[in-house]
């Protein structure tokens, strides 16, 4: 059964700075990784969204990176802003049985202080 | 380009009522989900339904059933709520091989 997990649970970081957040899932066989934020109270937005044969994708100043075979992906905010502050999910799809599905890690808590 | 469409978005239900989440999606897709989201459990999956015509079970489906009523629609039926059943629900829907998007959740307490 795949397993996401993000550490750390909540993030504090002053404004400007660059941060990297973490995913790592167990079962390296995956179709793709997914980057969403979540405002309080809101649903889930998408950010990036990285196929299994890719290293990276870019949109804005968010990087994400995948490394398949050990089972981690990182998503890099660069100049953070006080904008930035929510809840950030990565979520996996595994490939085989169950492959339509989505795995969610449980999300870290990021806040940007002016 | 409404994207995916919840609703309601708010309901209390006294225990042992039922009702009819529903969940719309203008973007052609053929995947659709029904998750809840509970404090310390994170997403986690009911229902979901590869493509018209089909629907199978996820991590948490006791107390449910789904119907995929025709490729934009997806409802979700809680035949007779438990206080348990209290939670955030969303609904998604994705292309094959794409990025999935999310409704903005029904919050429903049964009391």
């Amino acid at each position: 059964k795949q397993e996401v997990t993000q550490i750390p649970a909540a993030l504090s970081v002053p404004e400007g700075e660059n941060l990297v957040l973490n995913c790592s899932f167990t079962d390296s066989a995956i179709y793709n990784l997914q980057w969403f934020r979540q405002d309080p109270g809101k649903g889930l937005t998408s950010l990036l969204l990285i196929q299994s044969s890719q290293r990276e994708q870019t949109s804005g100043r968010l990087n994400a990176s995948l490394d398949k075979s050990s089972g981690r992906s990182t998503l890099y905010i660069a100049a953070s802003q006080p904008g930035d502050s929510a809840t950030y999910l990565c979520a996996v799809r595994t490939s085989g049985a169950g492959s339509y599905q989505l795995t969610f890690g449980k999300g870290t808590k990021l806040s940007v202080i002016p | 380009n409404a994207g995916v469409t919840q609703t309601p978005k708010f309901q209390v239900l006294k225990t042992g009522q039922s009702m009819t989440l529903q969940c719309a999606q203008d973007m052609n897709h053929n995947s659709m989900y029904w998750y809840r989201q509970d404090p310390g459990m994170g997403l986690r999956l009911i229902y979901y339904s590869a493509s018209e015509g089909t629907t199978d079970k996820g991590e948490v489906p006791n107390g449910y059933n789904v119907s995929r009523l025709n490729k934009r629609e997806f409802s979700l039926r809680l035949e007779s709520a438990a206080p348990s059943q209290t939670s955030v629900y969303f609904c998604a829907s994705r292309i094959s091989g794409g990025e999935a998007f999310f409704g903005q959740g029904t919050r429903l307490t049964v009391v």
